[in-house]
């Protein structure tokens, strides 16, 4: 039972853009850095944002995060096939412990 | 370059513990700023987060798994371990163990930066 929303799924065409939102509350994202990974089929999960909106070294500036407030947004510019897979969010909370989202599945159509 | 490597059964009786270790190569587990973490994945589901261990052994657990979990580090052999007792079917996951890195100077700034493969673990009879 994760604390943090996310929309199932997301869809788009390739070269769109798609964003994906992460709901949360003054416990966790009100108060807390947001990082975001992408988890492609069968693999394990990567970091792609921290800190709310940095990216690590080799993550191409395509993906973008933002935070406002209790909410944090993923976004993914020039959508490609490769980019197919699942997304979740991830903060830490006031019960002294890490939470993920439920997770977003995005496809390009 | 930072590698880990989650090893122990992949079958697990109910009721049961469940023990698995995560070996960290290419680095030192006793580095400033990072914790050491257990992530897991039932199939078709989402992450949860089981807990977090510092090498000098301070802890964070998952409320909701606390009275089930231990996490402990080996810095010697560059490794932590979960141990996860009275196992259920509900506790057939992928495990993931990951490294916790702190970005700034408090818990408010984490991020999980690298990840073991994850190994699969199916509690039954």
């Amino acid at each position: 039972q994760s604390v943090l929303t996310q929309p199932p799924s997301v869809s788009a065409a390739p070269g769109q853009k798609v964003t994906i939102s992460c709901s949360g509350s003054s416990s966790n994202i009100g108060n807390n850095y947001v990082s975001w990974y992408q988890q492609l089929p069968g693999t394990a999960p990567k970091l792609l944002i921290y800190d709310n909106n940095k990216r690590p070294s080799g993550i191409p500036d395509r993906f973008s995060g933002s935070k406002s407030g209790t909410s944090a947004t993923l976004g993914i510019t020039g959508l490609q096939t490769g980019d197919e897979a699942d997304y979740y969010c991830g903060t830490w909370d006031s019960s002294l412990s890490a939470v993920f989202g439920t997770g977003t599945k995005v496809t390009v159509l | 370059q930072l590698q880990l490597q989650e090893s122990g059964p992949g079958l697990v009786k109910p009721s049961e513990t469940l023990s698995l270790t995560c070996t960290v190569s290419g680095g030192s587990i006793s580095s400033s700023s990072y914790y050491w973490g257990w992530i897991r994945q039932p199939p078709g589901k989402g992450l949860e987060w089981i807990g977090s261990i510092y090498y000098s052994g301070s802890t964070y657990y998952n409320p909701s798994l606390k009275s089930r979990v231990t996490i402990s580090v080996d810095t010697s052999k560059n490794q932590f371990s979960l141990k996860l007792s009275s196992v259920t079917a509900a506790d057939t996951a992928v495990y993931y163990c990951a490294r916790d890195w702190i970005t700034g100077t408090t818990r408010a700034s984490t991020a999980f930066d690298i990840w073991g493969q994850g190994t699969m673990v199916t509690v039954s009879s």
